[in-house]
C-alpha cells in the first residue's frame, strides 16, 4: 500500500537547536508538498518541489526554514534555529500532476514541540 | 489574496442526524478538493469537483460545487460514529490547477452516539 513516510513522527527540541524532518514521497509522484498545521493558521503551505526543483517556497520563512529535494525518494525540510512558535504539526505530502483526480497524499506528519 | 472560508466551525450533532459543511472562496476556482482528518490523524482526500454545477456523491457523502465555482459543500446523511474528524475544503492558488492549495480552517464535526 503506497504511502508517503515521514520522520520524526514526533520530536521535541529546546529553543535554538537544529531540527530536520525527512518525507519519502510515493514512488513515482513528481510532486511534493510541504504543509504546516496549527490551532491558530490551520494548513499552510511551505514549500513546493516538482521534479525536485522547488517551484515555490514563498510560504516560509526564510531566514530559518529550508527545504530541498536531495533526490526523487527524500525530502527534507530544517529549521535551525528552531523557536517555540515553530511547535506544530509538519505534512509532506505527494502527487502527481496529471494524475487521475489530482490527488494529493499526505503523510502522517511530523509532530514538532519547541520548548 | 485568495481565501477560503468554511463554515461552521463546529459542528456537534446526534448520530443519525445530518451534517453540512460549506465553502466559500474569494476567487473562482479550477477545481475544489474536500479532504478529512480524523483526530490525530492527516488529512485523507475525498474527492476533487471541477465542472460548475457538479454534484458527487460517495455513499452517505454528498459534494457539490457551486455554479459560479466560488462555493461548495459537503452533506452527510444519517451520520455515525465514525465520520468524526475535520473536514477540509480547498482550492488551487490563483493562476494553478493542481497542488498549491489553500485550505479552508475546517469544520470540525463530533457525533455523539
Amino acid at each position: 500500500d503506497a504511502r508517503v513516510t515521514q520522520t520524526p513522527r514526533h520530536k521535541v527540541t529546546e529553543m535554538g537547536q537544529e531540527v530536520t524532518m525527512r518525507c519519502q514521497p510515493i514512488l513515482g509522484h513528481n510532486t511534493v508538498f510541504w504543509y504546516r498545521q496549527t490551532m491558530m493558521q490551520g494548513l499552510e503551505l511551505l514549500a513546493y518541489f516538482r521534479n525536485r526543483a522547488p517551484l515555490d517556497d514563498s510560504g516560509m520563512p526564510k531566514d530559518r526554514f529550508s527545504a530541498e529535494m536531495p533526490d526523487a525518494t527524500l525530502a527534507t525540510l530544517k529549521i535551525q534555529p528552531s523557536e517555540p512558535r515553530d511547535s506544530a504539526v509538519y505534512f509532506c505530502a505527494s502527487g502527481l500532476q496529471g494524475g487521475p483526480g489530482n490527488t494529493i497524499y499526505f503523510g502522517e506528519g511530523s509532530w514538532l514541540t519547541v520548548v | 489574496g485568495q481565501q477560503v472560508m468554511q463554515i461552521p466551525q463546529y459542528q456537534h450533532v446526534q448520530e443519525g442526524e445530518d451534517f453540512t459543511t460549506y465553502c466559500n472562496s474569494s476567487t473562482t476556482l479550477s477545481n475544489i478538493q474536500w479532504y478529512k482528518q480524523r483526530p490525530g490523524g492527516h488529512p485523507v482526500f475525498l474527492i476533487q469537483l471541477v465542472k460548475s454545477g457538479e454534484v458527487k456523491k460517495q455513499k452517505r457523502l454528498t459534494f457539490q460545487f457551486g455554479e459560479a465555482k466560488k462555493n461548495s459543500s459537503l452533506h452527510i446523511t444519517a451520520t455515525q460514529t465514525t465520520d468524526v474528524g475535520t473536514y477540509f475544503c480547498a482550492g488551487p492558488r490563483l493562476g494553478t490547477s493542481y497542488g498549491k492549495l489553500t485550505f479552508g480552517q475546517g469544520t470540525i464535526l463530533t457525533v455523539h452516539p
